[in-house]
């Protein structure tokens, strides 16, 4: 059973760029959330999805980060015009059907480097 | 609104040795407590949670945690460390049963030497 899987795994951007960061979640599992991990940071939490909708988007910047979980295919977080200070680590995790309280799933997550 | 502290950005035990890797937190209400661990360029992955109960809570690869609500900690412990237990440690604190609210600390680095 595939865990959540990440891609791409590094990222290297230009000031200015777009970055897509994808995230399949576990088989069976229905909800998918976004943190970004800054260095010598925890974890901050971005947005949490369902298939097709955004429940909770109370941790995403209002400019240039966008994120959707459509029927098909994978998450995506966008980052459009990106800049220096984006640069991180990017996880995905994902729950079942059910949430679990605190056990997510996560993914080994998207390096993002902005020049 | 809910924060957790991670007082200890490193922590260096001896193999065998017991360690301890501590949280504090803040709510204004009942918390859900939870620990993760990181190994290198993975993602986190669940050790344990408090939801109620007993305050001592084993979890995975021997590791347990203690809710002490007066000195509002949940540290996390083990008896006897091994060098394979050398991540990253994340405590997070939760108010609902959501895992949207979840809020994790700034992470412990505990490296076990043989």
């Amino acid at each position: 059973n595939a865990g959540v899987m990440q891609n791409p795994r590094h990222l290297v951007r230009r000031r200015g760029q777009e970055a897509r960061l994808r995230c399949s979640p576990m088989k069976g599992h229905s909800h998918v959330y976004w943190y970004r991990q800054l260095p010598e940071e925890g974890l901050k939490f971005m947005v949490y999805l369902q298939k097709e909708n955004i429940i909770d988007e109370s941790g995403m910047p209002k400019e240039r980060f966008s994120a959707e979980f459509p029927k098909e295919g994978p998450s995506i977080l966008r980052i459009q015009q990106v800049v220096r200070g984006d640069s991180a680590a990017y996880f995905c995790a994902s729950s079942p059907r059910t949430p679990t309280p605190g056990e997510l799933f996560f993914g080994e997550g998207s390096r993002l480097t902005v020049l | 609104a809910q924060s957790v502290a991670q007082p200890e950005d490193q922590v260096n035990v001896a193999e065998g040795n017991p360690l301890t890797v501590k949280c504090t937190y803040s709510v204004s209400g009942n918390p859900y407590l939870f620990w993760y661990v990181q190994y290198p360029n993975r993602g986190l992955q669940f050790l344990l949670k408090y939801i109620t109960g007993d305050n001592l809570v084993k979890g995975s690869y021997g590791f347990e945690a203690e809710f002490n609500k007066s000195q509002t900690s949940f540290h996390l412990k083990k008896p006897s460390a091994l060098v394979s237990d050398s991540a990253l440690y994340f405590c997070a604190v939760s108010l609902t049963y959501n895992n949207n609210d979840m809020r994790f600390g700034a992470g412990t680095r505990l490296t076990v030497k043989p």
